[in-house]
């Protein structure tokens, strides 16, 4: 299995803050990388699709960036309703895998 | 709009199985292979499985392999997620989730199902 392995595993950073999280696999996937947001009790919502691509409705102060084996999700400035958890996934080969997720809190 | 709406919580004791619906409305069915995902409580993401509803093929995680099966009832446009031999470590929220035919995300969640495993 491709394991996912993303930093910090949580983070605290203000309102306005540009917040980089990253994302390493353990070979190599293209860009077959997507992120996603969760918030507590609801289900995860994409962001960021093969690597770069915005998801439809998704604001532009997030992007995403990388390929090969290091991945970047960053958000540009950060807003009260980003505080959550985000997560890295695989789509290069079954079984996609996730990372274990990093927690943004406000700081 | 697209919907994934999921049966209600189940409480299961161990040893049990316990089988999840997720019905699909607002798009076509049989267009999109639906996925399995389950959180355990205070966890991350794990990826079970997907099924195409269109001609019923599924993929497992070997992990789940012998206790998982996915179906699907293309009349109802429903899928079905069934896990055996319940233990108190199944406990967790399962989504489904839908995979478009053009790009290799998951786009669309149901709302989760809770199954909590416990004597």
């Amino acid at each position: 299995d491709i394991q996912m392995t993303q930093s910090p595993s949580s983070l605290s950073a203000s309102v306005g803050d540009r917040v980089t999280i990253t994302c390493r696999a353990s070979q190599s996937i293209s860009s077959y990388l997507n992120w996603y947001q969760q918030k507590p009790g609801k289900a995860p919502k994409l962001l960021i699709y093969a690597a770069s691509s915005l998801q439809s409705g998704v604001p532009p102060r997030f992007s995403g960036s990388g390929s090969g084996t290091d991945f970047t999700l960053i958000i540009s400035s950060l807003q009260p309703e980003d505080f959550a958890t985000y997560y890295c996934q695989q789509s290069y080969r079954t079984p996609w895998t996730f990372g274990q997720g990093t927690k943004v809190e406000i700081k | 709009q697209v919907q994934l709406v999921q049966s209600g919580a189940e409480v299961k004791k161990p040893g049990a199985s316990v089988k999840v619906s997720c019905k699909a409305s607002g798009y076509t069915f049989t267009r999109y292979y639906m996925h399995w995902v389950r959180q355990a409580p205070g966890q991350g993401l794990e990826w079970m499985g997907t099924i195409n509803p269109k001609g019923g093929s599924i993929s497992y995680a070997q992990r789940f392999q012998d206790r998982v099966s996915m179906t699907r009832d293309t009349s109802t446009s429903t899928v079905y997620m069934e896990l055996s031999s319940l233990r108190s470590e199944d406990t967790a929220v399962y989504y489904c989730a839908r995979e478009p035919t053009t790009v290799t995300i998951l786009d669309y969640w149901g709302q989760g199902t809770l199954v909590t495993v416990s004597s």
